[in-house]
């Protein structure tokens, strides 16, 4: 069964463009949930998508926001990007949200 | 609001050591708590799942334990391998989302 996958892996944007990130969980799980990580803030949830409909979000500004498509693959945007937005991004699938989490390999964000 | 503590923050060890690493919570009323690890530069690796009601989870060389009602739970790898060297973080889910802690930097000598 392949794994998650993230598209693209690496992307360097300036800053006040936007940016649109893939995400693709392992076949037959509905649950969709995006990480940020950077070295200070350590990994930091997001948001989470089961069948289309945002369930979970956390404390991000509304700068940052995603869809869910009917196939549960995932997009993340986010607009009028910030230095401090450049991070490992993040996304795991899960059968069902609050079940065992599997990790794509990260999307690595770089505003200049 | 949760807060997970991961004790220590790095480690260093000889092979074929045991070792335990901890993590801590604050509410406990957590849904289930997943290890994982990471590799510099790489996504996360699900090591271990415990739901809310379990007390322990082993996987080959890793046993991981879980005491809600003290917020606490352990990863013991034993005999440890260089190729163990990662950051392992865990991670408790309640309320819909994951907290993490901030991981413990395991290297492994030969």
């Amino acid at each position: 069964k392949a794994g998650v996958t993230q598209t693209p892996r690496y992307l360097i944007k300036t800053r006040g463009q936007q940016v649109t990130l893939s995400c693709s969980p392992i076949s037959g799980h509905r649950s969709v949930s995006w990480y940020q990580q950077t070295p200070g803030q350590g990994l930091q949830f997001l948001f989470e998508y089961f069948s289309e409909t945002q369930r979970n979000k956390g404390n991000f500004p509304g700068r940052f926001s995603g869809r869910q498509f009917s196939n549960s693959r995932s997009e993340m945007n986010v607009s009028t990007l910030e230095l401090g937005d450049s991070a490992l991004y993040l996304c795991a699938s899960s059968l069902a949200g609050g079940n065992e989490q599997y990790f794509g390999p990260g999307t690595r964000l770089t505003v200049t | 609001k949760q807060e997970v503590t991961q004790i220590p923050a790095a480690l260093s060890v000889p092979e074929g050591e045991n070792l335990v690493l901890n993590c801590s919570f604050t509410d406990s009323a957590i849904y289930n708590l997943q290890w994982f690890r990471q590799d510099p530069g790489k996504g996360l690796t699900s090591l271990l799942l415990i739901q809310s009601s379990q007390r322990e989870q082993t996987s080959g060389r890793l046993n991981a334990s879980l005491d809600k009602s003290s917020g606490r739970s352990t990863l013991y790898i034993a005999a440890s391998q260089p190729g163990d060297s990662a950051t392992y973080l865990c991670a408790v889910l309640n309320a819909g989302k994951s907290t993490f802690g901030d991981g413990t930097t395991l290297t492994v000598k030969p």
